[in-house]
This record gives C-alpha cells, structure tokens and sequence, in this order.
C-alpha cells in the first residue's frame, strides 16, 4: 500500500539556520514524488516535483530511492517560510497520497 | 494562475442546511477530480473521486448520501453537503487531474471554508 509518512509534526528554526523536513514513502512501483505548501489560508500549491529537479525559492529535495525517502531542505530559513508543507506520492493512474504534514515555523 | 477555481470560498449556514460547493477547471478538461477534506492543522483526506459521466467513488468512511457528488461536465464537479451538521464544518478543497501535465498532474482549488452553526 501507498504511503508517506512526516515525522515531524512541527518544526521551528531560527532564521537563517538550516531546514529539513522529512519525509519518507512505501511504494512498491516508481512514483512521482511532490512537496506542497500551504501557506496560511492559502491555496495548496506545489513547490517541489522530483522529476525536474528545480530549486524553488531556494529549496531543494533529491529522491533516495534506497532510503525511500524525499526530503526538503533548504540552507537558510527565511520567516517567510513559515508554513505547512506536506510531502505527496502520486503514480499514473492512482490517488494522490499526502503526507500527514510539517509545521515550519522560522523564528525571528 | 488560477487552473481551478472553487466556489464559495466560505459559507456560514445553520444546521439542516444542504450546500453546494463547485470546482470547475478553467483552461482545461478534466475527466477526473478529487475531493479532499482537511481538518485544522490536519492532512488532506480524500474524501471521493469523481469521474465525469459516472458515479463518483467514495473512500471508506465517507457517506455518499450525506457528500452528495456530481461530475456532469468536463469542467464542473460539484460537492453537496446534505443536512449539514456542526460535526460536518471543516475546509473542502477539490482538485482537478489534468493527465496533460505529466510533471503537475493535479490542480487545486482554494479551498471553502464551512462553518455549520
């Protein structure tokens, strides 16, 4: 069965210290992997796929598929950041699978 | 922008009430949207897909009588909360499968904001 799963329920960091948000993934195929972020009352809205490898708003996330895992990192947290970010799995033909999600909260 | 857009954005209604939410996507045909729920500071759970010119699938756990779901066109799926209840007011969010877009296959919505008093 398809899941992901977010360690961490809530996440504070100073500014400009690093950040990394987990996120780890049970999948017997190849799946596509996403982060989302919601900001507060905001649309949900894609920040990161892992088949093209961008680097949005300075963070980035690299696929292990020996670790199953697809975190999100970024070097230097800024208070904008602060936000829900939700890690998804999602395969041709199936549902989306989101993560139970991350708190980031960057302090000042 | 926008590739989906739902409506209303909130509602406020008294219990025994039925509501329609719509999602429609904008500059392209979807064959396939998603219903999704989040409670606060919780995930998204799916709640049903719904499949243009059928009967939408619903996950275990969601009553099809009380999450009322028509797909009847390309571009319009629509949610109707049946004898809304306080117990039903959460955050509704839709999305829309857009297989043309292999590297962003779904879109969503803003979300609507129920409040059942």
């Amino acid at each position: 069965a398809q899941r992901v799963t977010q360690p961490e329920k809530l996440l504070s960091v100073f500014k400009g210290a690093p950040v990394e948000l987990k996120c780890n993934y049970s999948y017997s195929g190849s799946p596509e992997l996403f982060w989302y972020v919601q900001y507060s009352r905001q649309r949900l809205q894609l920040l990161l796929r892992h088949i093209s490898r961008e680097s949005i708003k300075g963070f980035t996330a690299d696929l292990n598929k020996g670790e199953t895992s697809f975190h999100l990192k970024k070097p230097f947290a800024q208070e904008e950041d602060s936000a829900m970010y939700y890690c998804a799995l999602w395969s041709y033909g199936q549902n989306f699978v989101f993560g139970p999600g991350t708190r980031l909260s960057v302090l000042p | 922008g926008a590739v989906v857009s739902q409506h209303p954005s909130r509602v406020i209604c008294k219990s025994g009430t039925s509501v329609k939410i719509e999602c429609r996507s904008l500059d392209f045909q979807a064959t396939t949207m998603f219903w999704y729920r989040q409670f606060p500071k919780q995930s998204l759970m799916l709640m049903a897909t719904s499949n243009e010119g059928s009967k939408a699938t619903y996950e275990q756990g969601v009553e099809k009588d009380k999450f009322l779901i028509n797909h009847a066109s390309l571009t319009l799926s629509t949610l109707t909360v049946t004898s809304a209840h306080p117990e039903d007011s959460s955050f509704y969010i839709c999305s829309a499968r857009d297989l043309s877009r292999v590297i962003e296959p779904q879109h969503f919505g803003d979300g609507t904001r129920l409040s059942i008093l």
